[in-house]
Formats: structure tokens, C-alpha cells, sequence
């Protein structure tokens, strides 16, 4: 039973091109999340959503942009893909009941950008 | 601001044994919430443990459990009887009220389990 589903798993796309991630749950939490992770290092938040209360981080790169048009949906925007872009983006949910809840991740999309 | 710090990058550990990964935050909440997960190569992210800020026992789940010591403001993972498939990142996170709930990772340790 799937619970926090990313499609695609990987996505190759080419250097400016611009690129579409969907993350979509199950568990109606409030919280959403994306982070960015690059190879053997700590994902890195990019922004989240508290309902429909966007919070984005200060050092995200314009070039980053996220949508999220219900509870169940939220989709991370790359405009314009540089090399350094390549990673993999996780999407994780967390419910607000508390602080004792983990966060659900997702099985990640591994960004590939040629 | 929230910080998160895990110093040791890799640690090895002989197979049946114990071993305790270093994880130290820093808030300036009151409230908040700790987490261990462990990301295999496969790249999921899986729970492993959680204490609360203001949970007076230690933590534990199977063999996992957790050495909270609020003020020094630690929070180590402690493994025992270390099995192969234990070999893989842990990642310390925190979550708190501060910027809504978002939760942050430390870098990480990766774990090498020898046989």
C-alpha cells in the first residue's frame, strides 16, 4: 500500500529544458515536503506546505518552483535544469497531530540532466 | 534556527555488536521531535525511531534505541547486535514548530558492517 507515491522514479532531461516532478499521497497529512539530495549527502529541504501555506527556504534557487493544488497532489517545477541539478528529489509527508509523527517519504525521483 | 550535527561520516562495526551513531541539535524550541532513519543504497528512507522533547524514558524499537540527553541536546542511535543489512546511511532529523513543522537531516553516517 503505497502511501507517498513520486512519478516518474527517474527522469533524464536535457540541460535547460524545463522538467516536471509529481508527488501525490494518500495519508491526507497537511505537511508536504521536497528535498533535494545529492550522492551521500543529507536531503536538503527545498520548500514545504503547511496546507496550502507555501514555505520556502531561503537559499532554494529561483530556478525552483512548487505547486500544490490539493492536499493529496504537490509538484516540483525545474525551469531551466543546470548539471548541478542532478539529484535525487524526495517528497515526504508529515501530519501536524504532534511532533511524534515521522515523515512518510517517498521512493525519490532520480533527476538526471544531460 | 534549527541545526542538526552528525560528526562522524562512516563507522565500521563487527557483526552482533553494538554501535552508537553521534547525533547533537540545536533550537530554540521547547517543543520538538527527533528522528533516526536509515537510507539504504536502494535510496528509501526508512523510519527507524523517534523521541519527543519532553519524553522522560529513552526511546527504543527492537534494536534501536535512543540516548536522549536533553541538555547536552544529544540524541545518539544506538544499534544493537549489528546485522549486515544494517549497513547504510543514518540520517538524524529534527522537527519543531519553528518554521512549521519542517523537519531537517543531519549529514548523515554511514554504517559499514563487517562480518
Amino acid at each position: 500500500d503505497a502511501m507517498v507515491i513520486q512519478n516518474p522514479r527517474y527522469q533524464v532531461t536535457q540541460f535547460g529544458k524545463p522538467v516536471t516532478l509529481s508527488c501525490s499521497q494518500t495519508l491526507n497529512h497537511n505537511v508536504m515536503y521536497w528535498y533535494q539530495q545529492k550522492s551521500s549527502q543529507a536531503p536538503k529541504l527545498l520548500f514545504h506546505y503547511y496546507d496550502k501555506d507555501f514555505n520556502n527556504e531561503a537559499d532554494t534557487p529561483d530556478n525552483f518552483q512548487s505547486r500544490r493544488p490539493n492536499t493529496s497532489f504537490c509538484f516540483l517545477d525545474i525551469r531551466s535544469p543546470g548539471l548541478g541539478d542532478a539529484a535525487m528529489y524526495l517528497c515526504a509527508t508529515s501530519s501536524p497531530q504532534g511532533l511524534n509523527t515521522e515523515a512518510f517519504f517517498g521512493q525519490g525521483t532520480r533527476l538526471t540532466v544531460v | 534556527a534549527q541545526k542538526i550535527t552528525q560528526t562522524q561520516p562512516g563507522m565500521f562495526v563487527q557483526e552482533k555488536e553494538a554501535v552508537t551513531l553521534d547525533c547533537t541539535y540545536d533550537t530554540s524550541d521547547q517543543s520538538y521531535g527527533l528522528f533516526w532513519y536509515k537510507q539504504p543504497s536502494s535510496g528509501e528512507m526508512i523510519f527507524l525511531i523517534y523521541q519527543g522533547s519532553y519524553d522522560e524514558q529513552n526511546a527504543t524499537e527492537g534494536r534501536y534505541s535512543l540516548n536522549f540527553q536533553k541538555a547536552r541536546k544529544s540524541a545518539n542511535l544506538v544499534i544493537s547486535a549489528s546485522q549486515l543489512g544494517d549497513s547504510a546511511m543514518y540520517f538524524c532529523a529534527m522537527r519543531g514548530l519553528i518554521g512549521g513543522f519542517k523537519t531537517i537531516f543531519g549529514a548523515g553516517t554511514r554504517l559499514f558492517v563487517k562480518a
